[in-house]
């Protein structure tokens, strides 16, 4: 089945400071989803991606769809403490409805 | 407009016994997707409904099942519990089933199985 590789799988970084994460597919995907879920709560979608190539920002969240298709990547600017959190990417290819889910990366924003 | 709500989002119960899990989509959501979510293996996808038939289903043994009604709302069900369905449940809405696959999140259920 299809795999998605989300890394890193843990980061812990000072407040104000810069973040990225990725995921990277073995299949090629048409669509890339972000997601970001606090502790009891459900995931809450924060960036739709639809076309290779395309880079979708929500505030201090920058989203990109990788060229190649088989990969995805998050940034977010300026961390701040309420950013702290898991964060998945959610993934899409060919005729296939489902979406396949990464690992997810674990963000601790210091104080 | 309000969001995916899921009810009950507590629940303990016993091997072997059955339970049964509500989803109400976003109002004019069609599409109600289901999905268990554990530390070990992630969020796997067990069934998505539209138009009240099932559109697809993941690879989950028979003993979970789901239904969806008129009103797009939708219940799954777990018979014969074990301790390995101890998880989070999440149902999640999208507006139709061959457009957006943009899906939006419940709160989830927990179920813990003693």
């Amino acid at each position: 089945g299809q795999q998605l590789n989300q890394s890193p799988q843990s980061m812990f970084i000072q407040e104000g400071e810069d973040v990225s994460m990725n995921c990277t597919s073995s299949s090629i995907f048409n669509t890339w989803l972000w997601y970001k879920q606090d502790p009891g709560e459900g995931p809450v979608l924060l960036i739709a991606l639809y076309k290779a190539g395309e880079l979708t920002s929500n505030g201090r969240l920058t989203a990109q769809f990788g060229i190649t298709r088989k990969d995805s990547f998050l940034n977010i600017s300026a961390s701040i403490p309420s950013d702290v959190g898991i964060y998945f990417c959610a993934g899409r290819s060919g005729s296939a409805r489902q979406l396949t889910f990464g690992s997810g990366t674990q963000l601790t924003v210091l104080p | 407009k309000a969001g995916v709500t899921q009810t009950p989002r507590y629940l303990i119960k016993t091997r072997g016994q059955q339970v049964t899990l509500s989803c109400s989509p976003i109002s004019g959501h069609r599409s109600v997707s289901w999905y268990q979510q554990t530390p070990g293996q992630g969020l796997q996808f067990l069934f998505e409904y539209f138009s009240e038939t099932q559109r697809n289903k993941g690879n989950f043994p028979g003993r979970f099942s789901g239904r969806q009604f008129s009103n797009s709302r939708s219940e799954m069900n777990v018979s014969t519990l074990e301790l390995g369905d101890s998880a989070l449940y999440l149902c999640a809405s999208s507006l139709d089933y061959g457009g957006s696959y943009e899906q939006y999140f419940g709160p989830g259920t927990r179920l813990t199985v003693t």
